[in-house]
């Protein structure tokens, strides 16, 4: 089946400083890769869409200037939490959509990156 | 807007039948999937209805109406395994389609 990896799966860090996580798509290509914060005992709350070659699209109140997202290749996307503050902990998982697919169900998800920011 | 509710919590015996319901009202609507996701992992795909009607897929079953906004997830001979948060997500159509997750619902099973 199609394998997505994030890296780290956890981190913690000081604030202020900058955090940056990778998504992969290890045996597929995906033109769309997503991104989720979800904080305890809560959903999943769509950040972002990425696509490779082009700028992500926000979703409403993700600030983009802080979470900066570069999809470089047709397998990786990064989500770059910049000067990171402890209210920015929390557990964030990507989805990558395979490009052959138009199916909703090629949608694979990543296993989460933990962020504790201290 | 978006808006999708679901129980938070349910608890069901071992063994036992369970149904969460979802109800949403969504703009572009494009499917409904139920996730099912353990504590501290990724979710993962149970189900997807896009017609009306009832999807089975072994102890799992998914059902849709789309003229009431509503679905269920009806699992069968539960398992201990099966605690866990369901998770009830509509597909939404636009410029880049996307999933919408609800809130989840947090089932316990009991021996």
């Amino acid at each position: 089946g199609a394998v997505v990896s994030q890296h780290p799966s956890r981190v913690i860090c000081k604030s202020g400083t900058s955090v940056k996580i990778e998504c992969r798509s290890l045996d597929f290509q995906a033109t769309t890769m997503f991104w989720y914060r979800q904080f305890p005992k809560q959903s999943l709350m769509l950040m972002a869409t990425s696509n490779e070659g082009s700028k992500a699209t926000y979703e409403q109140g993700v600030e983009k200037d802080k979470f900066l997202i570069n999809h470089a290749s047709l397998t990786l996307s990064t989500l770059t939490v910049t000067s990171a503050h402890p209210e920015d902990s929390s557990f964030y998982i990507c989805s990558a959509r395979d490009r052959r697919g138009g199916s909703w169900e090629t949608q694979y998800f990543g296993p989460g990156t933990r962020l504790l920011v201290l | 807007g978006q808006n999708i509710d679901q129980p938070t919590e349910m608890t069901a015996t071992e063994g036992a039948i369970v149904q969460i319901n979802c109800t949403y009202q969504t703009s572009g609507f494009n499917g409904l999937f139920w996730y099912q996701q353990h504590a501290g992992e990724a979710p993962t795909f149970l189900s997807y209805n896009v017609l009306d009607g009832l999807e089975e897929k072994g102890r799992f079953s998914s059902f849709l109406s789309r003229s009431k906004g509503y679905s269920y997830l009806l699992l069968k001979e539960l398992q201990m395994k099966d605690s866990a948060s369901y998770l009830c997500a509509v597909g939404v159509s636009g410029g880049y389609n996307k999933l919408i997750f609800g809130a989840g619902t947090r089932l316990a099973v009991h021996p």
